[in-house]
């Protein structure tokens, strides 16, 4: 499979904890975007990446919420101390950013605080 | 507040039918819009998109249908069939035409009876 990957898909934890999330773009796409989609809303943007640098971050992104891009591959989302309200699907999506070309998303990973 | 909201939340239809789904916007510099179809635990996959200098666009059994006047645009499916049966968004795209910051509506669930 090429397309976008996260993992985990799934993550239970408790309030308070750290957890981390990862994403894999398709090989060669420059841009990276995070979005959090909470149930029955459509998702909301939270940050992108071209190549490793981090261009802009929503109001949504807490200080509690990190992203990174190290090598301009792979990125991570950190939430530190966890809170209920964090509970939500983190979906991950990239693209060339050369052209009109679409950005593909990933299948997300759920997140429940408990 | 969200630029981009759905007329309604459901949307029953006969296999076979076509499906029309609908969306109003408020920014009125906003001048790229995109449909996406959500299958459950999935991500959002893209069906088509539209530039605010045109007023439609076709695909294969999907025509977008922009109304800058009104700040409307609908999606019409074709021949509806129950692999249709997602939620359908619609996103606007707040940034440059390679920046997929999108601003998505709440959704609308598609539902085909056989």
């Amino acid at each position: 499979d090429t397309g976008v990957s996260q993992n985990p898909r799934h993550k239970i934890t408790k309030r308070g904890q750290n957890v981390t999330f990862r994403c894999d773009p398709i090989s060669e796409h420059n841009r990276l975007y995070w979005y959090r989609q909470t149930l029955g809303q459509g998702p909301e943007f939270l940050t992108y990446f071209q190549n490793e640098a981090q261009l802009e971050k929503s109001r949504l992104l807490s200080d509690r919420f990190s992203a990174e891009r190290p090598k301009g591959s792979f990125s991570t989302l950190e939430i530190q101390r966890t809170e209920q309200g964090d509970s939500a699907m983190y979906l991950c999506a990239s693209s060339s950013g050369q052209g009109e070309t679409e950005a593909f998303f990933g299948q997300g990973t759920r997140l429940t605080v408990v | 507040g969200e630029s981009v909201g759905l007329h309604l939340p459901t949307l029953s239809v006969q296999e076979g039918d076509n499906s029309i789904i609908n969306c109003a916007y408020s920014n009125s510099a906003s001048d790229y819009f995109i449909w996406y179809k959500q299958e459950s635990g999935k991500g959002p996959q893209f069906i088509i998109d539209i530039r605010s200098n045109m007023d439609k666009r076709q695909g294969q059994r999907v025509t977008v249908l922009l109304n800058k006047t009104v700040k409307h645009l609908s999606l019409q499916i074709a021949a509806t069939q129950p692999g249709d049966s997602a939620v359908y968004f619609c996103a606007e795209n707040r940034g440059s035409s390679n920046d997929y910051k999108l601003s998505f509506g709440a959704g609308t669930t598609v539902t085909v009876r056989a």
